[in-house]
């Protein structure tokens, strides 16, 4: 099946400092990669989409300018928290949808990565 | 109103025993509804997807109301191994944005 590969597992950084966080897909493109987070017994909140190649759209709220985000190619996507602080600390998961020669089965399936708790000091 | 609303639980069942819980939904216009299931500190994993006609796999069978608006989704038999939180996930009519509920735990007990 489709595998999204996230990194870091788990980062611990002091306040003030920029985290960057990883998604690759590896077997297959990802034209739509999207970011949440979640907070300890909360739901999944999208926190913005990004299209290969176009500037992710951001979900209200969301300051984008401090959650940089970036989907260059096909089969990475990345987050970047600037100025981290405390109450950024949390779980942030990317998930996927794209093709291999076709649409991959269940259009809205999404396949998630593994997720990266990030603690800011 | 939230956009997908569940019952946190915790429900605690016995082994082998039913459990069952509902999501309801605020969009009449949805199109597409799942159950995921989430491990403590994992990522979601999709369970099932839930249909108009209601489906089931194996132990679980999900079920779809549109009239009143929820998706149930209901264990058979309880295994340990079925303890998790369950996320219910709707799509609107943008086909690609999904609405996650803040789950419902379910803990099995030897």
């Amino acid at each position: 099946g489709a595998v999204v590969s996230q990194h870091p597992s788990w980062v611990i950084c002091k306040s003030g400092t920029s985290v960057k966080i990883e998604c690759r897909s590896l077997d297959f493109q990802a034209t739509t990669m999207f970011w949440y987070r979640q907070f300890p017994k909360q739901s999944l909140m999208l926190m913005a989409t990004s299209n290969e190649g176009s500037k992710a759209t951001y979900e209200q709220g969301v300051e984008k300018d401090k959650f940089l985000i970036n989907h260059a190619s096909l089969t990475l996507s990345t987050l970047t928290v600037t100025s981290a602080h405390p109450e950024d600390s949390s779980f942030y998961i990317c998930s996927a949808r794209g093709y291999r020669e076709s649409p991959l089965s269940g259009a809205n399936v999404l396949t998630f990565g593994a997720g990266s708790r990030l603690t800011v000091l | 109103r939230k956009e997908v609303e569940q019952d946190p639980g915790p429900f605690n069942v016995p082994e082998g025993a039913t459990v069952a819980f509902n999501c309801t939904y605020s969009n009449s216009a949805s199109q597409s509804f799942f159950w995921y299931r989430q491990d403590c500190r994992k990522e979601p994993k999709l369970l099932m997807s839930v249909y108009s006609s209601g489906n089931e796999d194996g132990r679980f069978t999900a079920q779809l109301n549109r009239a009143s608006q929820y998706i149930s989704l209901l264990i058979r038999d309880s295994k340990l191994s079925d303890s998790a939180t369950y996320l219910c996930v709707v799509n609107g009519p943008n086909d690609y944005k999904l609405s996650f509920g803040a789950g419902t735990t379910v803990t099995v007990r030897a």
